[in-house]
Formats: C-alpha cells, structure tokens, sequence
C-alpha cells in the first residue's frame, strides 16, 4: 500500500539559511499534518491542512510556514534556521473516513 | 484534548504478552484512545484506537475500561521487533484532529 512521502530524509543547512521539506500523502487523503521531534523529545504538532486550508496550528515559529498545494502536497518553509530547529520532521496524512494519521518516514534536519 | 499518563519504561520477555497501561481520567465523552509506537526515530505507526468497546486486530488489543479513564493495550506475543516508544492519545474525532504526545513508554523486550 502506497505510504506517507517525504523529502529529503536527510537535510544539513547552516544557521540562517532556509530549507523546505515536501510531504506527498496517501493517495485521496485530504488533511496533512506536520510534526516537529527534538533529539529525545516527543513529536510535537506544528500545523495541520484539511482541503489546501490551514486547519490548526501549534507551536509553531513564525519563521516556519507551510502550505499545501492543489495534489494536496504540502511543504513546509523554514527560515533563519536555528540549532535548535535541528529535528525530526514527521508529516502526516489522513481522509475523512479513516481517523487515524499515517505519518511519513521523517526528515532529518541538521542546523549546523 | 485529554492529558495521558503512561509508566516511563517496562520491560517484557520475548514471546509472552506485554501490557502497557494509560491513564486518562479527564477524557470526555465524545474521545478516543489511540495507540501509537515509534521504532528509533521510524514515524509513529498506528496500532489500534477505540471508544469505549474493547478492540482487538491483527498487532494488538484495547482493553478501555468501563469509565473509560484508563486502558491498556497488549500485545499477546512480544517480539524483539516490538521493542519501541508506546504512545497512548486521546482525541476528539471532530473538530481539530492533531494528536497531543506526551512522554511514551519504552518496551524494551528482553530475549
């Protein structure tokens, strides 16, 4: 079964630089969501899109942005990067008719 | 969304069922119970959800109790492959469906 794409799985950028992560959902899922996981940390939510509209938002920094386009792909846009944003980033999908999120393989960014 | 609690760390002897308790006694009515787990920095992967009924599928079971303030989930015969961060989440199937994490339990199974 086709799953949740992301890309890069590996990303380095130097501090102040900018990076975008690109999510690809399942197939006919509709709402996209992202997380952010710190080394030993929990996933934490970001910000979600149902329909190419933004549907919540969590701790997300205004540095960050995202959006998702007409195939329902997502991308999410990091500026002025930080050490700190050095992270997993999970992005998920899910359909209305099926509740539960399948999240993506993650990508693993590096501030240097 | 309802705050979970779960042990910090278990572990289980190959081959035998592994019990992860959650509590979540502020849970309301219209919530469910999700069980996630991550493999080393893998994404999560959905094992099971529920209401208020016991469910069971091919990974693992929910058993949510009658108050439906804590639940467990088991997996009837731990393999070594099965050894990861369990999550337990609950959340409201309407309205905003982003999952809250809190901190996990790390099954380690044991050989």
């Amino acid at each position: 079964a086709a799953g949740v794409i992301q890309s890069p799985r590996h990303l380095i950028k130097e501090k102040r630089e900018t990076a975008t992560l690109k999510c690809y959902p399942i197939p006919r899922h509709d709402t996209v969501y992202w997380y952010q996981q710190g080394p030993g940390q929990d996933p934490q939510f970001l910000i979600s899109f149902y329909e190419k509209m933004q549907s919540d938002k969590g701790s997300i920094p205004d540095r960050f942005s995202a959006q998702q386009f007409s195939d329902y792909h997502s991308e999410l846009n990091m500026s002025s990067l930080e050490l700190g944003d050095s992270a997993l980033y999970f992005c998920a999908s899910s359909s209305p008719r099926v509740y539960e999120q399948f999240f993506g393989p993650g990508t693993r960014l590096t501030v240097l | 969304d309802a705050k979970t609690t779960q042990p910090t760390s278990m572990d289980c002897a190959e081959g035998r069922a592994a019990n992860l308790p959650c509590n979540h006694s502020t849970i309301s009515g219209n919530e469910y119970v999700y069980w996630y787990r991550q493999i080393h920095s893998q994404g999560p992967q959905y094992i099971i959800h529920g209401l208020k009924n016991n469910e069971t599928n091919e990974m693992a079971s929910l058993i949510i109790t009658e108050d439906r303030k804590s639940s467990t989930l088991i997996l009837p015969h731990a393999t070594l492959r099965d050894t990861a961060v369990y999550y337990c989440i609950v959340r409201s199937n309407s309205g905003t469906y982003k999952y809250i994490f809190g901190t996990g339990t790390r099954l380690k199974v044991l050989a």
